[in-house]
């Protein structure tokens, strides 16, 4: 069975610092790998996915991710956070193939402080 | 934005009452999810859907149950709702080979 874990239940950081929201996988093959992002009241929006290929992957709003296969690992950066960065961060695993189903880690919650 | 509408938004209800929440989605997608989210939880899959009248459970779906009847809409039933089941409710849909996209919750409270 798949499974995710984020380490992090909370990461503070200063504006203008630079982040990174870690994501360990469990998965005998590869996996497809996302980040989502969930503010308050909203629902989840996809920051970035990896399916195959380039193993560094860009995302939306200045962030990328890169998927370590001997770490299982797919950790979240960002060069210089903003205010508005401030959510719940979500990483999800699915197995490789178009059937799959996304299972998600528990989340972190992202602090910025001005 | 992917066209995903959840019915109601917010919703209280008292114990023992069965409960409906509504997933629709105007996207043509074929598979369909029913997550709940509680803190320290995450999502957790309560039921999902890979076709018309092609559903199953996931890892949290005592008391819940799950209607597919059209490709558009997914329906989250509470056979008899409990306090325990007090949550935010998120449906998501995807295409094959893409990611899942997610309407903005039902926020149930059961009293």
């Amino acid at each position: 069975a798949q499974s995710v874990t984020q380490p992090d239940i909370h990461i503070t950081v200063s504006e203008g610092a630079s982040l990174e929201l870690r994501c360990n996988y469990s998965y005998g093959a590869t996996p497809y790998l996302f980040w989502y992002v969930q503010s308050p009241g909203q629902g989840l929006q996809l920051l970035l996915k990896y399916f195959s290929g380039d193993t560094l992957v860009q995302g939306i709003k200045g962030f990328e991710a890169e998927f370590k296969r001997s770490q299982s690992s797919f950790n979240l950066r960002k060069p210089s956070v903003h205010w508005s960065d401030a959510a719940e961060y979500f990483c999800a695993v699915g197995a490789e193939g178009g059937s799959y189903i996304p299972t998600f880690g528990r989340g972190t919650s992202l602090i910025v402080h001005p | 934005d992917a066209g995903i509408t959840q019915s109601p938004r917010h919703k209280v209800t008292e114990t023992g009452t069965p409960v409906t929440l509504r997933c629709h989605q105007t996207e043509n997608h074929r598979y369909m999810y029913w997550y709940r989210q509680d803190p320290g939880h995450g999502l957790r899959l309560i039921h999902y859907s890979y076709g018309v009248k092609d559903t199953d459970k996931g890892e949290v779906s005592d008391g819940y149950s799950v209607s597919r009847s059209k490709t558009e809409d997914f329906l989250l039933t509470l056979e008899s709702a409990t306090s325990s089941q007090t949550s935010v409710y998120f449906c998501a849909s995807r295409s094959f080979d893409t990611e899942a996209f997610f309407g903005q919750g039902t926020r149930l409270t059961v009293v």
